[in-house]
Parts: C-alpha cells; sequence; structure tokens
C-alpha cells in the first residue's frame, strides 16, 4: 500500500512565523503535491514537483515556497504566516509525470492566530 | 478554462441509493475520479473512469460518464452509515501534466 505521510496532524502558530509542513511518500514515486482544502473551494493546488530538486507552481502560489531535496520529501513552506494561510493542508504523490492516480496523506490542519 | 462544479449537500436515508453528481468544462479530461475524505482524514481515491468509457461498476459503486454534456456521476447503491463523507470528483486535462481539477465536494449524510 502507498503511504503518504504528514508530519503534523494539527499545527497552530502565530501571524509572521514561518512554518515548515512536511511530507514523505514511502513509494519512490516521481510527483509529489501540495493542496489547500477550504470549505466550499475544494482542493486548490499549491505547488508541485515532478523530480527532486523540481516545483512548479499551482493555482494558488502566492505566500508559499516548496524544498524537495530528496524524492521521498516534499515541503510547504510558509515564509510568514497570516491569518487567510489557515486551512487544511493535503500532501500527495503519484507514479509518474504520465496520468497518474495521486494519494493523498491524512492533512495538516494549520491555524494562523 | 477548466472547471468542476458539484452541489455541496445530499442527505439520504440508510439502505437507499446515493447518486452524486458533477459536472466539469474541460472537454480533454482524460481520467476522472471520484474521492472520498471522511471526517479528520485525508482523501481516499474511491474510483476512476477514462474519458473513453461510458460506465465502470466496482460493487456498490457505479460512475457513469456523459462526456457529450460533460456530466460525471457517482451512484452508491445501499447507503450505509459508513458511507457519510465527502465525495470529490475531480477531472485530469490533457494539458494538466497529472494535475488534478477538484470540485468543492458533496458532503453526503446518511440517516436511518
Amino acid at each position: 500500500d502507498v503511504k503518504v505521510t504528514q508530519s503534523s496532524r494539527y499545527l497552530v502558530k502565530r501571524t509572521g512565523e514561518k512554518v515548515f509542513l512536511e511530507c514523505v511518500q514511502d513509494m519512490d514515486h516521481e510527483n509529489m503535491f501540495w493542496y489547500r482544502q477550504d470549505p466550499g473551494l475544494g482542493l486548490r493546488l499549491i505547488y508541485f514537483s515532478y523530480d527532486v530538486k523540481m516545483k512548479e507552481k499551482g493555482d494558488i502560489p502566492e505566500g508559499y515556497s516548496v524544498s524537495r531535496e530528496k524524492k521521498e520529501r516534499f515541503s510547504l513552506i510558509l515564509e510568514s504566516a497570516s491569518t487567510n494561510q489557515t486551512s487544511m493542508y493535503l500532501c500527495a504523490s503519484s507514479r509518474n509525470r504520465g496520468i497518474d492516480t495521486q494519494y493523498f496523506g491524512p492533512g495538516t490542519r494549520l491555524t494562523v492566530l | 478554462g477548466e472547471d468542476v462544479e458539484q452541489s455541496l449537500f445530499l442527505s439520504v436515508r440508510e439502505g437507499d441509493s446515493s447518486v452524486i453528481n458533477c459536472t466539469y468544462t474541460d472537454s480533454s479530461s482524460t481520467y476522472l475520479y471520484w474521492y472520498k475524505q471522511e471526517p479528520g482524514a485525508g482523501l481516499q481515491l474511491l474510483t476512476y473512469i477514462f474519458s473513453n468509457m461510458d460506465m465502470k461498476q466496482d460493487q456498490r459503486l457505479t460512475v457513469l460518464l456523459n462526456k457529450k454534456d460533460k456530466h460525471l456521476s457517482l451512484r452508491i447503491a445501499d447507503t450505509q452509515t459508513g458511507d457519510s463523507a465527502i465525495y470529490f470528483c475531480a477531472e485530469t486535462p490533457l494539458s494538466g501534466y497529472n494535475k488534478l481539477i477538484f470540485g468543492a465536494g458533496t458532503r453526503l449524510a446518511v440517516h436511518p
């Protein structure tokens, strides 16, 4: 079974703090994704990566950056957290660069005060 | 542009069938997916259908695709309380490079 894990289920941070969200997959998948989920909006793609050290902007990259130093790990960074970044963050991975099923982690619910 | 729409809420009685509907705009969609999210959990892939298919059945789940109308539906037969969750429709457009476009999700409530 594919396993995608996220470092925290719940996080509370203060405005202006730097926040790191970590995601690890154990199936040697090439692609990794970060989404945020908000009620009534579904999932929106923040960034994705199709290889180590490669990254592509998704639909809402503003205020975020990512890092992929190793194939299995994809980090989402909020350089200076703001209250409008309070959300559920979901990481996903898929096997290859073609059309393929995405497998999701359990999510991190981030609250920015 | 690419857009996926779903109704936000559906309530059914236990044992009845549930039908969750989805419409999409991108005619180049290759695969269409249904994901399930239980409370406090991530998304779990339920089923998917390739765009050249009309129907796919998997146990209690039936997916119908009307490509002309760009309409996708998920039917759950004999709905149980454990089926209560949010169901997301998603598509992969041909230009999307493994990118998924999600609907807002339909919250299914199953009551006795």
